[in-house]
């Protein structure tokens, strides 16, 4: 069975910096395209950022320059180091797995919680 | 970046009947659209990818249709469980994007 578990979330202050860790297992990770989703509480599905198997990475356009995805293969490990920020960014962030054939995120963490407040 | 618009953004509907949910995009994207269900306080998952293709262990009442800019997401007889959240989603090019939601009611 495949398992993501987020970690790291928590609270910073504004200007501040946050690593988040999505360990995986159940399935090779290597092998497969990762991303990042974010939902604002209350609000919609904003996709953050992806990474592929050869370690080329997209961001979306409200965090391209502040957060940084990668990944750690000998650890099946995804990152995303997220700096410099705002209380915009205050959200759930899930990690998810995007299928090889279909490109749809077909399996999904339980997501954990960022919050920038001062 | 490609913008998705979905509607209704709420929707009251009552158990058995068929309801629709549109998303158009702002440009042609083939076929690559996806939908997602969410429940409060869950995870999304993934219903529908390359706009009509049931996810495994999805039921048959979901189905998806569309092309180019404009895609539905059709419940033929809704159940209780199916009173959540629905997103549409975009991957014919980066930045990826999703639709603004519509929840599902009950009437």
């Amino acid at each position: 069975e495949v398992q993501l578990l987020e970690s790291g979330g928590g609270l910073v202050q504004p200007g501040g910096s946050l690593r988040l860790s999505c360990e995986a297992s159940g399935l090779i990770f290597s092998n497969y395209d990762m991303i990042w989703v974010r939902q604002a509480p209350g609000k919609g599905l904003e996709w953050v950022s992806r990474i592929d198997t050869v370690f080329n990475t997209h961001y979306g356009d409200s965090v391209r320059g502040r957060f940084t995805i990668s990944r750690d293969n000998s650890k099946n490990t995804l990152y995303l180091q997220m700096n410099s920020l705002g209380v915009e960014d205050t959200a759930t962030y899930y990690c998810a797995k995007v299928n090889s054939a279909t490109r749809g995120f077909d399996q999904w963490g339980q997501g954990t919680l960022v919050t920038v407040s001062s | 970046d490609i913008q998705m618009t979905q509607s209704p953004s709420t929707l009251s509907a009552s158990i058995g009947d068929r309801i629709t949910i549109t998303c158009r995009a702002s440009q042609r994207i083939s076929d690559w659209l996806a939908w997602y269900q969410q429940k409060p306080g869950k995870a999304p998952k993934l219903l529908i990818y390359k706009t009509f293709n049931l996810q495994g262990g999805v039921p048959s009442r979901f189905s998806g249709s569309g092309s180019g800019t404009e895609f539905t997401l059709t419940i033929s007889s809704l159940q209780p469980d199916d009173f959540v959240t629905y997103y549409c989603q975009q991957y014919h090019d980066f930045p990826l994007t999703f639709g603004g939601g519509t929840k599902v009611e009950i009437k």
